[in-house]
């Protein structure tokens, strides 16, 4: 079975500043997607980005980018320029043939 | 802005009652799932249809749990009887018709068993 694992339960970033989330997964399907999801406070999910593995150019969207690394397992987000806003916990989850499977999360908290 | 819509947003029940939650997923996605999050479990699939029919339901609890389609724009969680073990936010998910499995999130419902 499928298995998703973010290693840091809590990280921390300065406002304006770089961070870096970690996610690896275990997985004997050669094609399958990855995504993060991000939630705030409010509980509501939200997608924040998605790759495809067959795609070796990493997905970005405005200050959100992955760095997915195929052999290793690796899928990790990078938030740029880090707002308040950006305080949440993300998720990062696999989908192959079956639904989504998610890790258990990073709390991400942004400091003023 | 299309989204899905759950209600209630929060329901506060006794042990033994029946409760029900609905969910309106995103026009013309193809795909329902129902989740239920806690601080110990995390993010819990319950079940998913596809074209409204039921493709796994092995998350729930099947002796109280049932999850139905009654037509493309509703789908229902519904648990009888409820236990206080079943307290969690469940969230509701729509996805289109891709392979992706991309799914797009309600906003949940809140739920307390007493």
């Amino acid at each position: 079975a499928q298995t998703v694992t973010q290693s840091q339960p809590e990280m921390s970033v300065q406002e304006a500043e770089t961070v870096t989330l970690s996610c690896t997964y275990d997985t004997s399907e050669s094609d399958y997607y990855l995504f993060w999801y991000k939630q705030p406070p409010s509980r509501q999910m939200i997608l924040v980005i998605r790759q495809e593995a067959y795609k070796q150019q990493n997905a970005t969207e405005n200050r959100f980018s992955v760095n997915f690394q195929k052999a290793a397992k690796s899928f990790s987000l990078k938030i740029s320029d880090s707002q308040l806003g950006d305080a949440a916990m993300y998720f990062c989850a696999y989908s192959g043939n079956t639904p989504l499977v998610f890790g258990k999360g990073t709390r991400l908290s942004v400091i003023a | 802005d299309a989204r899905v819509t759950q209600t209630p947003r929060h329901k506060v029940t006794e042990m033994g009652q029946e409760v029900t939650m609905r969910c309106q997923p995103i026009l013309g996605h193809n795909t329902v799932f129902w989740y239920r999050q806690t601080m110990m479990q995390g993010l819990e699939l319950l079940a998913y249809f596809r074209n409204r029919a039921p493709l796994d339901d092995s998350g729930m609890p099947k002796d109280r749990f049932s999850a139905e389609m009654p037509d493309a724009t509703l789908a229902t969680l519904k648990i009888q009887p409820s236990e206080p073990r079943d307290s969690a936010v469940y969230f509701c998910a729509s996805g289109p018709r891709t392979a992706s499995y991309e799914q797009y999130f309600g906003p949940g419902t809140r739920l307390t068993v007493t």
